[in-house]
């Protein structure tokens, strides 16, 4: 049972463009969201996150968008660059039985930003 | 700068061998975790740990047990490595009660079981 889905495996742009990654959850409990890039050969590097309190964050030229009542977040990247081409991968935070937390990630896009 | 550093990069073993991965931060964080990516199915949470000595399982426990006998340091454990735990192993750690719950990820480790 796939609590966050990225439904687009690969996703495909020009430089200077607008990107836009896709993530579905159905865990109406989740209340916190990020996003995650990685490079091939290297672990993921957090770049964005979103509270259910909100429904938009910016820094600089990523924003995430979150629609509770549709339960779907995106993220925008305007404009594209080439070193923009990643896995990008969507989490959700939950807790856990011990009282901490963990995140739910997606299975990720491959995003191509060709020059 | 936070950082997190996994044992190895790289890494081949035989089948019914016994593997550690290690893990270490120097974050003083309370969380870390264990991951496994393979192609098309993204970040699965193999364990977890959110204090010394304590441990919850992730979504694929299976074949592996973890130790965590010093705050910094958690290691994963391979019992008796098959070819289908052949792929990228990724430590992360994160603060406890932290409003982002962002985690920190090391650089992962290949590991190739033949």
């Amino acid at each position: 049972d796939q609590q966050v889905k990225q439904n687009s495996p690969s996703l495909s742009v020009q430089e200077g463009r607008i990107s836009i990654l896709n993530c579905d959850y159905t865990n109406s409990m989740f209340d916190y969201f990020l996003w995650y890039k990685k490079y091939p050969a290297e672990g993921p590097t957090f770049l964005i996150s979103i509270s259910s309190i909100k429904d938009k964050n910016e820094d600089g030229r990523f924003t995430v968008f979150l629609n509770k009542s549709a339960k779907h977040l995106s993220l925008h990247i305007v404009p594209s660059q080439p070193g923009d081409s990643a896995v990008y991968f969507c989490a959700a935070s939950t807790p856990t039985q011990g009282g901490s937390e963990k995140l739910v990630f997606g299975k990720g896009t491959k995003l191509t930003v060709n020059p | 700068d936070v950082k997190v550093t996994q044992s190895s990069r790289y890494l081949v073993k035989r089948t019914g061998e016994k593997v550690f991965l290690e893990c270490v931060q120097d974050m003083d964080h309370e969380n870390m975790f264990w991951y496994r990516q393979d192609p098309g199915l993204g970040l699965r949470l193999i364990y977890f740990s959110y204090d010394v000595k304590m441990k919850e399982k992730g979504d694929i426990p299976e074949g592996y047990s973890v130790s965590r006998e010093k705050k910094e340091r958690f290691s994963l454990i391979l019992e008796s490595a098959s070819t289908n735990q052949t792929s990228m192993y990724l430590c992360a750690s994160s603060l406890f009660g932290l409003v982002s719950y962002e985690q920190y990820f090391g650089p992962g480790t290949r590991l190739t079981v033949t």
